[in-house]
């Protein structure tokens, strides 16, 4: 089955500063990749994913990559606030249709 | 919509105990999903429901766990006899997807039931 690997488990950048997470994942039919973020206490959410027809996917201060020959894709926050502090976690659908593999997580620290 | 509902909120019980979760996918929805988070494992697919119809178990831990699907709005999560490891968060989620297979639609989550078997 799937298998996603994400990277940095805790990541603390000074408010302001960028902030990249990258995952990995091992089955090449997998072509959806969503990111879901995780504040304190609540339920996952999502907040931005990409197909695998695409590249690069930006909305307003987060961005996703994918490279699909590599098998890894990344999000990027710009311009950190302290209200993105929360654990965030990468998924890929694997080839058994439908069902999301999650990466372990990062917890995004943002210091003011 | 209200949103994918759960209940309990908490639950906490003793082991030996028989435990049971509910969730009440968004109306229209016609995908479930039940996930246990931990800190050591991160957030693991236990079953997946598709118009009410069970497609995949295979996260299911063990035969202590069960799940049940009797109605499009409606769904059970029971562990019998539960076990301190079991002690986790259980999310449900629910999804519209269009087509069977690699058309995964946005998961919606409830708000959790967590659950410490002591």
């Amino acid at each position: 089955g799937e298998n996603v690997e994400q990277h940095p488990s805790t990541l603390s950048v000074q408010e302001g500063d960028s902030a990249v997470i990258k995952c990995t994942y091992s089955d090449s039919a997998s072509n959806y990749f969503p990111w879901y973020k995780q504040e304190l206490g609540k339920r996952p959410q999502l907040i931005i994913d990409i197909r695998s027809n695409v590249g690069e996917k930006k909305d307003q201060r987060i961005a996703v990559t994918l490279n699909k020959t590599a098998k890894h894709f990344s999000l990027h926050i710009t311009e950190t606030q302290p209200e993105d502090s929360a654990v965030y976690f990468c998924a890929a659908e694997g080839n058994a249709g439908n069902m999301l593999t999650f990466g372990g997580g990062t917890r995004l620290m943002v210091k003011p | 919509d209200a949103g994918v509902i759960q209940s309990p909120r908490h639950e906490v019980t003793e082991m030996g105990q028989e435990v049971t979760l509910r969730c009440k996918p968004i109306s229209g929805h016609n995908s479930l999903f039940w996930y246990r988070q931990t800190m050591m494992r991160g957030l693991e697919l236990l079953i997946y429901f598709n118009n009410n119809v069970p497609i995949d178990d295979s996260g299911m831990p063990e035969d202590r766990f069960s799940a049940k699907m009797p109605n499009a709005s409606f769904s059970t999560l029971k562990i019998q006899p539960s076990e301190p490891r079991d002690s986790a968060v259980y999310f449900c989620a629910s999804s519209l997807i269009i087509a069977l297979v690699k058309n995964t639609g946005e998961l919606f989550f409830g708000e959790g039931s967590r659950l410490t078997v002591l």
